[in-house]
């Protein structure tokens, strides 16, 4: 079975601090990682995956596959990353042909000025 | 190019009745997925379909149903509504014909059920 659990829903922080939204996972085989956000009226959409290991927007994320996680980080948060962020996690052992993923509950990230 | 189409955007239906919503994919997009978002359970798969053929469903009941058509784009059906199916039903496309991951969402149709 697959499972992501984002424990915290909500995550306030001030311009110009550390940001770090929490992604922990389960799942037996070699799991996809990705991160997708949805800003404010507008639609969801991907901010990066694992694979890449590539930085957006600022954002970086590690794949740590010993603690299972798979956190969000960004030094330096801007008020324009105020946004709900999701994680989400694809099983990599179907042939190819899978493209469900598994969300966890999201986590609303606030960022004050 | 135009983004994942969704229709309609908003829709209010009574218990027992059923629902047909549908999904335009990008353009050139064959896959195309299905997840429920709800504030209690936030987002769950429904299905997905890749060529006419539907290669992996969720848990959920059989009322909920779905098809692809040879242009890509997909229905899905909710038969013998319940309140508890009131949510934000949002497609997702995918240009990929093997792995996957990378999905590009529309901006969903919102079912009400009273």
């Amino acid at each position: 079975a697959q499972r992501v659990t984002q424990p915290e829903k909500l995550l306030s922080v001030f311009k110009g601090a550390p940001v770090e939204l929490k992604c922990n996972y389960s799942y037996s085989g070699s799991p996809e990682l990705f991160w997708y956000v949805q800003y404010s009226r507008q639609r969801l959409q991907l901010l990066l995956r694992h694979i890449s290991r590539e930085s957006i927007k600022g954002f970086t994320a590690d794949l740590n596959k010993g603690e299972t996680s798979f956190h969000l980080k960004k030094p330096f948060a801007q008020e324009e990353d105020s946004a709900m962020y999701y994680c989400a996690l694809r099983g990599a052992n179907s042939g190819g042909s899978n493209y469900k993923l598994t969300f966890g509950k999201g986590t609303l990230l606030t960022v004050n000025p | 190019k135009a983004g994942v189409t969704q229709t309609p955007r908003y829709l209010i239906k009574t218990r027992g009745q059923q629902v047909t919503l549908s999904c335009s994919p990008i353009s050139g997009h064959r896959s195309v997925s299905w997840y429920q978002q709800t504030p209690g359970q936030g987002l769950q798969f429904l299905f997905e379909y890749f060529s006419e053929t539907q290669r992996n469903k969720g848990n959920f009941p059989g009322r909920f149903s779905g098809r692809q058509f040879s242009n890509s784009r997909s229905e899905m059906n909710v038969s013998t509504l319940e309140l508890g199916d009131s949510a934000l039903y949002l497609c997702a496309s995918s240009p990929r014909t093997s792995g996957g991951g990378e999905l590009f969402f529309g901006e969903g149709s919102r079912l009400t059920v009273l």
